[in-house]
Protein backbone atom coordinates (compact mmCIF):
# COMPACT_ATOMS: atom_id res chain seq x y z
CA UNK A 1 0.00 0.00 0.00
CA UNK A 2 1.51 3.54 -0.85
CA UNK A 3 2.36 5.65 1.61
CA UNK A 4 1.82 9.43 2.36
CA UNK A 5 3.01 11.15 -0.93
CA UNK A 6 4.63 14.69 -0.76
CA UNK A 7 6.18 17.17 -3.04
CA UNK A 8 8.53 18.45 -3.81
CA UNK A 9 10.75 16.48 -1.27
CA UNK A 10 13.52 20.18 -1.86
CA UNK A 11 12.90 23.47 -2.02
CA UNK A 12 14.99 26.79 -2.10
CA UNK A 13 13.45 30.03 -2.66
CA UNK A 14 14.35 33.79 -2.29
CA UNK A 15 12.75 35.74 0.67
CA UNK A 16 9.30 37.08 -1.15
CA UNK A 17 8.58 34.65 -3.00
CA UNK A 18 5.56 32.58 -2.89
CA UNK A 19 5.95 28.68 -2.28
CA UNK A 20 3.26 25.66 -2.43
CA UNK A 21 3.47 21.95 -0.88
CA UNK A 22 1.44 19.35 -2.20
CA UNK A 23 0.68 16.04 -0.38
CA UNK A 24 -1.74 13.15 -1.39
CA UNK A 25 -2.58 10.79 1.91
CA UNK A 26 -2.92 7.14 2.42
CA UNK A 27 -5.87 5.91 0.46
CA UNK A 28 -8.86 6.06 2.34
CA UNK A 29 -7.59 8.64 5.24
CA UNK A 30 -10.18 10.83 5.50
CA UNK A 31 -7.84 12.82 8.48
CA UNK A 32 -5.29 15.19 6.56
CA UNK A 33 -2.64 17.27 8.84
CA UNK A 34 0.00 19.37 8.55
CA UNK A 35 2.74 19.94 10.16
CA UNK A 36 6.08 22.40 10.44
CA UNK A 37 9.41 20.75 11.80
CA UNK A 38 12.13 23.17 12.90
CA UNK A 39 15.74 21.48 13.42
CA UNK A 40 15.69 20.08 16.66
CA UNK A 41 11.99 20.41 17.67
CA UNK A 42 9.59 17.94 17.32
CA UNK A 43 6.83 18.42 14.98
CA UNK A 44 4.20 21.18 15.49
CA UNK A 45 0.77 20.84 13.79
CA UNK A 46 -0.14 23.81 11.25
CA UNK A 47 -3.37 22.56 10.07
CA UNK A 48 -5.63 19.47 10.58
CA UNK A 49 -8.71 18.55 7.70
CA UNK A 50 -11.39 15.89 8.39
CA UNK A 51 -12.29 15.45 4.89
CA UNK A 52 -12.72 19.24 3.29
CA UNK A 53 -13.36 20.91 6.35
CA UNK A 54 -10.30 22.43 8.16
CA UNK A 55 -11.63 21.63 11.33
CA UNK A 56 -8.31 22.81 13.43
CA UNK A 57 -6.02 25.67 11.85
CA UNK A 58 -5.30 27.79 15.33
CA UNK A 59 -1.51 27.40 14.72
CA UNK A 60 -1.35 28.55 10.86
CA UNK A 61 -0.16 31.90 10.45
CA UNK A 62 -3.04 33.14 8.31
CA UNK A 63 -1.18 36.34 7.43
CA UNK A 64 1.15 34.44 5.17
CA UNK A 65 -0.22 30.53 5.39
CA UNK A 66 -3.08 28.84 3.56
CA UNK A 67 -4.15 25.65 3.08
CA UNK A 68 -6.59 23.76 0.81
CA UNK A 69 -8.02 20.37 0.71
CA UNK A 70 -11.14 20.94 -1.90
CA UNK A 71 -12.23 17.42 -2.88
CA UNK A 72 -11.49 15.71 0.87
CA UNK A 73 -8.44 13.76 -0.70
CA UNK A 74 -5.09 15.20 -1.86
CA UNK A 75 -3.87 18.85 0.25
CA UNK A 76 -2.03 21.79 -1.23
CA UNK A 77 -0.38 24.43 1.90
CA UNK A 78 0.84 27.10 0.15
CA UNK A 79 3.06 30.64 1.98
CA UNK A 80 2.85 33.75 0.35
CA UNK A 81 5.34 35.98 0.04
CA UNK A 82 8.07 33.76 2.07
CA UNK A 83 10.11 34.54 4.76
CA UNK A 84 13.23 33.20 6.55
CA UNK A 85 12.29 32.18 9.40
CA UNK A 86 9.91 29.36 7.55
CA UNK A 87 12.72 27.86 6.82
CA UNK A 88 12.22 24.14 8.06
CA UNK A 89 10.46 21.01 7.26
CA UNK A 90 6.80 20.89 6.21
CA UNK A 91 5.01 17.05 6.85
CA UNK A 92 2.22 16.07 5.86
CA UNK A 93 0.44 12.86 7.78
CA UNK A 94 -2.82 11.06 7.50
CA UNK A 95 -5.03 8.80 9.72
CA UNK A 96 -7.72 6.93 9.07
CA UNK A 97 -10.58 7.83 11.93
CA UNK A 98 -12.47 10.55 13.15
CA UNK A 99 -12.64 12.99 16.00
CA UNK A 100 -12.37 10.74 19.47
CA UNK A 101 -10.51 8.19 18.52
CA UNK A 102 -6.83 7.57 18.47
CA UNK A 103 -5.92 6.81 14.81
CA UNK A 104 -2.36 6.09 14.13
CA UNK A 105 -1.04 9.04 12.41
CA UNK A 106 1.16 8.11 8.97
CA UNK A 107 3.78 10.81 7.54
CA UNK A 108 4.53 11.40 4.29
CA UNK A 109 8.44 12.19 3.99
CA UNK A 110 8.20 16.21 3.97
CA UNK A 111 9.07 18.99 2.03
CA UNK A 112 12.17 20.87 3.09
CA UNK A 113 12.19 24.22 2.53
CA UNK A 114 15.27 26.56 2.37
CA UNK A 115 14.12 30.33 1.99
CA UNK A 116 17.38 32.30 1.31
CA UNK B 1 6.47 25.46 30.13
CA UNK B 2 6.67 23.36 27.01
CA UNK B 3 3.54 21.10 26.66
CA UNK B 4 6.19 18.21 26.48
CA UNK B 5 9.37 18.13 27.73
CA UNK B 6 12.46 15.73 26.92
CA UNK B 7 16.56 15.94 27.38
CA UNK B 8 17.58 16.52 24.20
CA UNK B 9 20.53 14.27 24.70
CA UNK B 10 22.23 13.22 22.81
CA UNK B 11 22.63 9.80 24.78
CA UNK B 12 25.78 7.98 23.36
CA UNK B 13 25.97 4.42 24.25
CA UNK B 14 27.57 1.18 23.50
CA UNK B 15 26.12 -1.96 21.72
CA UNK B 16 24.16 -4.27 24.21
CA UNK B 17 23.37 -0.88 26.79
CA UNK B 18 20.57 -0.45 28.54
CA UNK B 19 19.21 3.02 28.02
CA UNK B 20 16.20 5.35 29.32
CA UNK B 21 14.47 8.16 28.33
CA UNK B 22 12.10 10.53 30.28
CA UNK B 23 9.29 12.78 29.17
CA UNK B 24 7.14 15.24 31.41
CA UNK B 25 3.65 16.61 29.92
CA UNK B 26 1.82 19.75 31.44
CA UNK B 27 -1.61 19.00 31.10
CA UNK B 28 -2.65 16.07 33.22
CA UNK B 29 -6.24 15.60 31.64
CA UNK B 30 -4.46 14.10 28.41
CA UNK B 31 -5.19 11.15 28.15
CA UNK B 32 -2.75 9.05 25.05
CA UNK B 33 0.64 8.79 24.95
CA UNK B 34 2.58 7.70 22.13
CA UNK B 35 6.26 7.25 21.45
CA UNK B 36 7.43 7.90 17.65
CA UNK B 37 11.19 7.49 16.34
CA UNK B 38 12.57 9.65 13.74
CA UNK B 39 16.06 8.89 11.72
CA UNK B 40 17.80 11.21 10.12
CA UNK B 41 15.99 13.27 7.53
CA UNK B 42 13.53 10.82 7.86
CA UNK B 43 9.67 11.01 9.27
CA UNK B 44 8.14 10.08 12.21
CA UNK B 45 7.23 6.46 12.92
CA UNK B 46 5.25 5.59 15.62
CA UNK B 47 7.37 3.20 18.42
CA UNK B 48 4.83 2.50 20.42
CA UNK B 49 1.49 3.36 22.63
CA UNK B 50 1.61 3.72 26.31
CA UNK B 51 -0.61 2.56 28.50
CA UNK B 52 -1.70 2.95 32.26
CA UNK B 53 -0.32 -0.51 33.20
CA UNK B 54 2.90 -0.11 31.46
CA UNK B 55 3.51 -2.01 28.03
CA UNK B 56 6.18 -4.07 26.31
CA UNK B 57 7.42 -5.03 23.11
CA UNK B 58 10.54 -6.61 22.37
CA UNK B 59 13.25 -5.04 23.45
CA UNK B 60 11.50 -1.75 24.38
CA UNK B 61 9.54 -0.83 27.39
CA UNK B 62 7.01 2.02 28.08
CA UNK B 63 5.47 3.21 31.49
CA UNK B 64 3.06 5.82 32.27
CA UNK B 65 3.15 7.86 36.05
CA UNK B 66 -0.33 9.78 35.51
CA UNK B 67 0.45 10.94 38.93
CA UNK B 68 3.96 12.87 38.35
CA UNK B 69 2.97 13.00 34.57
CA UNK B 70 5.70 11.21 33.54
CA UNK B 71 6.28 8.68 30.56
CA UNK B 72 9.70 6.62 29.98
CA UNK B 73 10.77 4.67 27.29
CA UNK B 74 13.30 1.52 28.42
CA UNK B 75 15.34 0.05 25.16
CA UNK B 76 17.29 -2.75 26.56
CA UNK B 77 20.09 -5.01 24.81
CA UNK B 78 21.07 -1.52 22.44
CA UNK B 79 21.38 -2.49 18.89
CA UNK B 80 23.26 0.20 16.07
CA UNK B 81 19.91 0.45 14.47
CA UNK B 82 18.00 1.92 17.16
CA UNK B 83 20.34 5.28 16.39
CA UNK B 84 17.44 7.77 16.16
CA UNK B 85 15.54 10.47 18.14
CA UNK B 86 12.79 9.37 19.92
CA UNK B 87 9.81 11.76 19.95
CA UNK B 88 7.39 11.82 23.21
CA UNK B 89 3.71 12.14 21.89
CA UNK B 90 0.59 13.20 23.86
CA UNK B 91 -2.73 14.27 22.92
CA UNK B 92 -4.22 17.50 23.24
CA UNK B 93 -7.35 17.03 26.04
CA UNK B 94 -8.77 20.08 24.74
CA UNK B 95 -8.46 19.50 21.04
CA UNK B 96 -9.33 16.15 19.97
CA UNK B 97 -6.91 14.25 17.32
CA UNK B 98 -4.12 16.78 18.08
CA UNK B 99 -0.80 15.18 18.88
CA UNK B 100 1.74 17.24 21.03
CA UNK B 101 5.36 16.22 20.18
CA UNK B 102 8.08 16.31 22.61
CA UNK B 103 11.48 18.23 21.10
CA UNK B 104 13.10 14.74 21.10
CA UNK B 105 15.52 12.69 22.31
CA UNK B 106 18.83 11.69 20.22
CA UNK B 107 20.02 8.24 20.72
CA UNK B 108 23.64 7.01 19.00
CA UNK B 109 24.38 3.55 19.67
CA UNK B 110 27.88 2.86 19.08
CA UNK B 111 29.58 -0.81 18.27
Amino acid sequence: EAGVVQSPRYKIIEKKQPVAFWCNPISGHNTLYWYLQNLGQGPELLIRYENEEAVDDSQLPKDRFSAERLKGVDSTLKIQPAELGDSAVYLCASSGGGAGEFDEQFFGPGTRLTVL
Amino acid sequence: RKEVEQDPGPFNVPEGATVAFNCTYSNSASQSFFWYRQDCRKEPKLLMSVYSSGNEDGRFTAQLNRASQYISLLIRDSKLSDSATYLCVVNSPSNTGKLIFGQGTTLQVKP
